[in-house]
């Protein structure tokens, strides 16, 4: 059975700051996807991580993935208010070729103050 | 283009009551899928559907149903609720399997 684990679950940072959110997930996968979710409102997705060693990069935002570690990470860089939100990891498994849903961590709840 | 449309938006039962929640696409996505968000449980996967006609069971199926009679809708129901079913349900689709879900507003059901 796939699990995807978050770490921090929560987190408190300045505007300014930069900090890395990681997810770590228990078989294998070479898909790996990082959503973005206001509170009461959808997720929208941020990355599409699709082999090892891919890099993408969105304005302060920053996520890699590395398949055989099984480790993906989200970095924040000089955060703003605006980027306070939960943050999602999510895993394709190997196994299922992708037809069967993805796997979610619990996400990273951050809150970005002034 | 209005993407994935969930219907309805809000929905408050009582324990024993059914009801069907509707997800509708308009990108001819072949991939469906419902998921329930619980707080602090991330989204786990109830049901999904590869193609028109299919369905199969995701990680929490149990009191849930679905049909997917038409390649654009996805439905979920509740044939009789439960409080443990209490949550938002979100339907997502994706084109392909290497591309991203894309995910509907979400529905707030509370079962009294």
């Amino acid at each position: 059975e796939l699990k995807v684990e978050q770490n921090p679950l929560f987190l408190s940072m300045q505007e300014g700051k930069n900090y890395t959110i990681y997810c770590n997930y228990s078989t294998t996968s070479d898909r790996l996807y990082w959503y973005r979710q206001d509170p009461g409102k959808s997720l929208e997705s941020l990355f599409v991580l699709l082999s090892n060693g891919a890099v993408k990069q969105e304005g302060r935002l920053m996520a890699s993935l590395d398949t055989k570690a099984r480790l993906s990470t989200l970095h924040i860089t000089a955060a703003v208010h605006d980027l306070s939100a939960t943050y999602f990891c999510a895993v394709d498994p190997d196994s299922g070729g992708g037809a069967d849903g993805l796997t979610f961590g619990k996400g990273t709840h951050l809150i970005i103050q002034p | 283009n209005a993407g994935v449309t969930q219907t309805p938006k809000f929905r408050v039962l009582k324990t024993g009551q059914s009801m069907t929640l509707l997800c509708a696409q308009d990108m001819n996505h072949e991939y469906m899928y419902w998921y329930r968000q619980d707080p602090g449980m991330g989204l786990r996967l109830i049901h999904y559907s590869v193609g028109e006609g299919t369905t199969a069971k995701g990680e929490v199926p149990d009191g849930y149903n679905v049909s997917r009679l038409k390649k654009q809708n996805f439905l979920l129901g509740l044939e009789s609720a439960a409080p443990s079913q209490t949550s938002v349900y979100f339907c997502a689709s994706r084109r392909t399997l290497i591309g991203p879900q894309h995910f509907g507003d979400g529905t707030r059901l509370s079962i009294l």
